[in-house]
C-alpha cells in the first residue's frame, strides 16, 4: 500500500528566506506526486505535480519541488518565502495503476512565515 | 467555470438530524471524492466514483454515512442521524478523465458541519 510522510507538523520561516517543506513517500512502481495548499478556510489549491520527466517541477506562485527516486522525496520549495505563504501544505501520491485519480495524502505541513 | 460547487457553505444541526451535503463538480470530470478534515485525523478520504459508480467506499466511517452519484453533475453525501463527532469540515474534488497521466483533483470551498 502507499504512503506519504510528512515528518514536520510546522515550519517556521522568515519573510524572504528560503522555505522548505519535506514529504517522503512510499509506493510501488513509479508515483505520481503531488503538492497542494490550503489557505484558512478554504479548500485544498493545487501547486504542482510530478508525473515523469526532469526531476525539478516548477508550480504555482513560485514555488518549485524536486523528484528524488533514490531518496524517495518530494520537497517543497521556496527560494524566498513571503507572508502570504503562510498556509497547510499536502504532499500526495498516486500509485502510477490506481483506478480513477485517488490520492493518499500526508497528514499536512503547517508553514507559518513571519515578516 | 465555476469551479467545485458545494452546499450548504455551514451547517449546524443537533444530535440525531439528518445532514445532507450537496456537491456539483466540474463540467466534464468523470472521478468525484468525498474528503472529512479535522483536526485530530488530518483529511480522510470517504469515498470516490469514477463515471457515477463508487469506487471504494473503505472511508465511510460506519452506516450513518451514504453517498450517491445520480448523475455526472451531482452527488450527495447523506448522514442520518448526525452525532457530535461527525463536526468537520466536508470537501467534494472533482478530477478529469484519466488518460494515463495523472490529473490533479480539484476541491471545492468545502462543508462546515457543526453537530451538536
Amino acid at each position: 500500500a502507499q504512503s506519504v510522510a510528512q515528518p514536520e507538523d510546522q515550519v517556521n520561516v522568515a519573510e524572504g528566506n528560503p522555505l522548505t517543506v519535506k514529504c517522503t513517500y512510499s509506493v510501488s512502481g513509479n508515483p505520481y506526486l503531488f503538492w497542494y495548499v490550503q489557505y484558512p478556510n478554504r479548500g485544498l489549491q493545487f501547486l504542482l505535480k510530478y508525473i515523469t520527466g526532469d526531476n525539478l517541477v516548477k508550480g504555482s506562485y513560485g514555488f518549485e519541488a524536486e523528484f528524488n527516486k533514490s531518496q524517495t522525496s518530494f520537497h517543497l520549495k521556496k527560494p524566498s518565502a513571503l507572508v502570504s505563504d503562510s498556509a497547510l501544505y499536502f504532499c500526495a501520491v498516486r500509485p502510477p495503476r490506481a483506478a480513477g485519480n485517488k490520492l493518499t495524502f500526508g497528514g499536512g505541513t503547517r508553514v507559518l512565515v513571519k515578516p | 467555470d465555476a469551479g467545485v460547487i458545494q452546499s450548504p457553505r455551514h451547517e449546524v444541526t443537533e444530535m440525531g438530524q439528518e445532514v445532507t451535503l450537496r456537491c456539483k463538480p466540474i463540467s466534464g470530470h468523470n472521478s468525484l471524492f468525498w474528503y472529512r478534515q479535522t483536526m485530530m485525523r488530518g483529511l480522510e478520504l470517504l469515498i470516490y466514483f469514477n463515471n457515477n459508480v463508487p469506487i471504494d467506499d473503505s472511508g465511510m466511517p460506519e452506516d450513518r454515512f451514504s453517498a450517491k452519484m445520480p448523475n455526472a453533475s451531482f452527488s450527495t453525501l447523506k448522514i442520518q442521524p448526525s452525532e457530535p463527532r461527525d463536526s468537520a469540515v466536508y470537501f467534494c474534488a472533482s478530477s478529469p478523465r484519466t488518460s494515463g497521466l495523472g490529473n490533479e483533483q480539484f476541491f471545492g470551498p468545502g462543508t462546515r458541519l457543526t453537530v451538536l
